[in-house]
């Protein structure tokens, strides 16, 4: 158990929609990463969040955004939804800021028909 | 153009063999590469990591190695067990903490 909590493990929704994944990140972490991983291919960094603050930024969609909390779990919203967003959506998160063996969790699987 | 690519894309080996799978990187400025196990419909789990200065590493039975000179990276599997059955990543990172994940390799361990 990496410690790194996703919800929901499941979602299916339709195209134009809009959806939020949770994730909260292992107790003492304040970084906080997202992923996203589409079938047959590797894990693409979307953006990272530490204590609070936007830290890095990979290829995330503007239709994409992300925030995290004072709590320091963090949202990701997906908006006007596409076939495409069709993937597996990873959270990873870090003690620190740099980079650091990164503890994830088991991801939600985004269906969208 | 920085790159990570990983070989074979598969492998099946039967269950006690050894296997080695390869990881090439084209990243400049190097900070460490990181081998990842990914069970199916799971997250990545950290195996080993290793930075300009270490050669090699290991983990029970895996063992990673690094040469900064060619840029190259393997992890070899002692004594495969069918609980080996998944996908290996190999991460490398920028010294501005750029990360780039490779494809995996998908290793199949039949009883």
């Amino acid at each position: 158990d990496s410690g790194v909590t996703q919800t929901p493990k499941h979602l299916i929704t339709a195209t134009g929609q809009r959806v939020t994944l949770r994730c909260s990140p292992r107790s003492g972490d304040l970084s906080v990463y997202w992923y996203q991983q589409s079938l047959d291919q590797g894990l693409q960094f979307l953006i990272q969040y530490y204590n609070g603050e936007e830290r890095a930024k990979g290829n995330i969609l503007e239709r994409f955004s992300a925030q995290q909390f004072p709590d320091l779990h963090s949202e990701l919203n997906l908006s006007s939804l596409e076939l495409g967003d069709s993937a597996l959506y990873f959270c990873a998160s870090n003690e620190g800021a740099g980079d650091q063996p990164q503890h994830f969790g088991d991801g939600t699987r985004l269906s969208i028909l | 153009k920085n790159q990570v690519e990983q070989s074979p894309q598969s492998l099946i080996i039967l269950e006690g063999k050894n296997c080695t799978l390869q990881c090439n990187y084209t990243v400049s400025p190097f900070s460490n590469l990181r081998w990842y196990k990914q069970d199916t419909g799971r997250g990545p789990v950290s195996l080993t990591i290793m930075t300009f200065s270490e050669n090699t590493k290991s983990n029970g039975r895996y063992t990673a190695t690094l040469d900064a000179d060619t840029k190259q990276s393997s992890l070899h599997i002692t004594a495969s067990q069918l609980s080996d059955s998944a996908s290996y990543i190999c991460v490398v990172s920028f010294r501005d903490d750029k990360i780039i994940f490779g494809k995996g390799t998908r290793l199949h361990i039949l009883p």
